[in-house]
């Protein structure tokens, strides 16, 4: 297992496009999360799947934003409509279920897909 | 999350133990304490995490002390590449099916000279 990928690594839009990101995160963890970094600000979450279910949007994630993760495997968060404050780093992260009734906060995180938005 | 205190930025030379400080004086009696690093153009790396005990592995230790009011990472032989920013997070407890959200803060900023 290579850990959690994410593709493309760099993404240059013009304003007003559309952009898909995807993340395949390690095969057994049954939790993927997406987050957004901007220069200089550590991550912010955006949202949380638990299998294929979407069970957590933050208010960040406006209704340009859509994630997906069919089949609960690999997922995808598209941007529609981009806009120049769209550029960050989109960073996706993974985590096996607890082994107990505690929540597990060790993530593995994917390098990420840096989008710039001119 | 429980609120957490560190310094904007540290220095460390080659080869000498890195000790970076948390405070985290509100956090509750089953709130862990984690530990992340994020190397520039990488994502963040799960470092280490613990309760009340001390905790140690193959990339760092974990001090806590007693009053759980406050931490310290040590890297006990600090290399080039371990400069990075290292977060210091105290995720409320979550049980069961709640998902487990990290608040990510500002972060300590170590740069390890040589």
């Amino acid at each position: 297992d290579t850990g959690v990928s994410q593709d493309p690594r760099h993404k240059i839009t013009k304003r007003g496009q559309n952009v898909t990101f995807r993340c395949d995160p390690i095969s057994e963890h049954n939790r993927l999360y997406w987050y957004r970094q901007t220069l200089g600000q550590g991550p912010e979450f955006l949202t949380y799947f638990q299998n294929e279910a979407q069970l957590e949007k933050s208010r960040l994630l406006s209704d340009r934003f859509s994630a997906e993760r069919p089949k609960g495997s690999f997922s995808t968060l598209e941007i529609q409509r981009t806009e120049q404050g769209d550029s960050a780093m989109y960073l996706c992260a993974s985590s096996s279920p607890p082994a107990g009734p505690r929540v597990n906060y060790g993530y593995t995180f994917g390098s990420g897909t840096r989008l710039t938005v001119v | 999350d429980a609120k957490t205190t560190q310094p904007p930025s540290m220095d460390c030379a080659e080869g000498r133990a890195a000790n970076l400080p948390c405070n985290h004086s509100t956090i509750s009696g089953n709130e862990y304490v984690y530990w992340y690093r994020q190397i520039h153009s990488q994502g963040p790396q799960y470092i280490i995490h613990g309760l009340k005990n001390n905790e140690t592995n193959e990339m760092a230790s974990l001090i806590i002390t007693e009053d759980r009011k406050s931490s310290t990472l040590i890297l006990p032989h600090a290399t080039l590449r371990d400069t990075a920013v290292y977060y210091c997070i105290a995720p409320t407890y979550a049980g069961g099916t709640s998902y487990g959200k990290l608040t990510f803060g500002q972060g300590t900023i170590l740069t390890v000279h040589p």
